[in-house]
């Protein structure tokens, strides 16, 4: 059962451009929505999160946009950057321990 | 302040072989976890563990083994290794209450 499910599967945008990638979840028993950034040979690396009581943090040119009522999150990537192409995951936690549910990732590819 | 460590980076095994990944980290985290990284799945919880003396299974425990005996450090053993645990291996880490979770580098295993 995947519980946090990821799309798409991979995205190409023009430098300038916004990346948009869309999570959803099934647990409501989750309170913590990251996203992970993760070059090729690298571990992933934390970039943004966000709680479900409000609907969007930004950071920079990167926006979490949150919908409890849907269930969903998605990411915004604006002027996007060939510095940007990586592969996102979009996780979820809750409950005692906080263990992270990661979606599959994203490939971004940023064309210059 | 190294943050999370893994060891090695590569190996190569032979099935039916066995090993021990190590990760260490140097942040006094309550926390650790191990994942697995497969091509189109994400990054999957194998173990994690709370604290020194306990752990407990993932989504993905079979054919691994952990302890953790002390805060530092928490090794992931293969105990017979097979094709199917050929995978990119990472640890990670946070303190209690906060969220934020810190990964390794990463361990790229192949079994033949």
């Amino acid at each position: 059962q995947q519980q946090v499910k990821q799309s798409p599967q991979s995205l190409i945008v023009q430098k300038g451009g916004i990346s948009i990638i869309n999570c959803a979840y099934e647990n409501t028993a989750f309170d913590y929505f990251p996203w992970y950034q993760q070059f090729p040979g690298k571990g992933p690396a934390l970039l943004i999160a966000i709680r479900p009581d409000v609907s969007e943090k930004k950071e920079g040119r990167f926006t979490i946009s949150f919908n409890k009522s849907a269930k969903q999150f998605s990411l915004h990537i604006m002027d996007s950057q060939p510095g940007d192409s990586a592969t996102y995951f979009c996780a979820a936690s809750g409950g005692e321990y906080s263990t992270l549910t990661f979606g599959k990732g994203t490939m971004l590819l940023v064309s210059p | 302040n190294a943050g999370v460590t893994q060891t090695p980076k590569f190996q190569v095994l032979k099935t039916g072989q066995s090993m021990t990944l190590q990760c260490a980290q140097d942040m006094n985290h309550e926390y650790m976890s191990w994942y697995r990284q497969d091509p189109g799945m994400g990054l999957r919880l194998i173990h994690y563990s709370v604290g020194a003396g306990i752990t407990d299974q993932g989504e993905v425990p079979n054919g691994y083994n952990v302890s953790r005996s002390t805060t530092e450090d928490f090794p992931l053993r293969l105990l017979s290794a097979a094709p199917s645990q050929t995978s990119v291996y990472f640890c990670a880490s946070r303190t209690s209450g906060v969220k934020e979770q810190y990964f390794g580098p990463g361990t790229r295993l192949t079994v033949t």
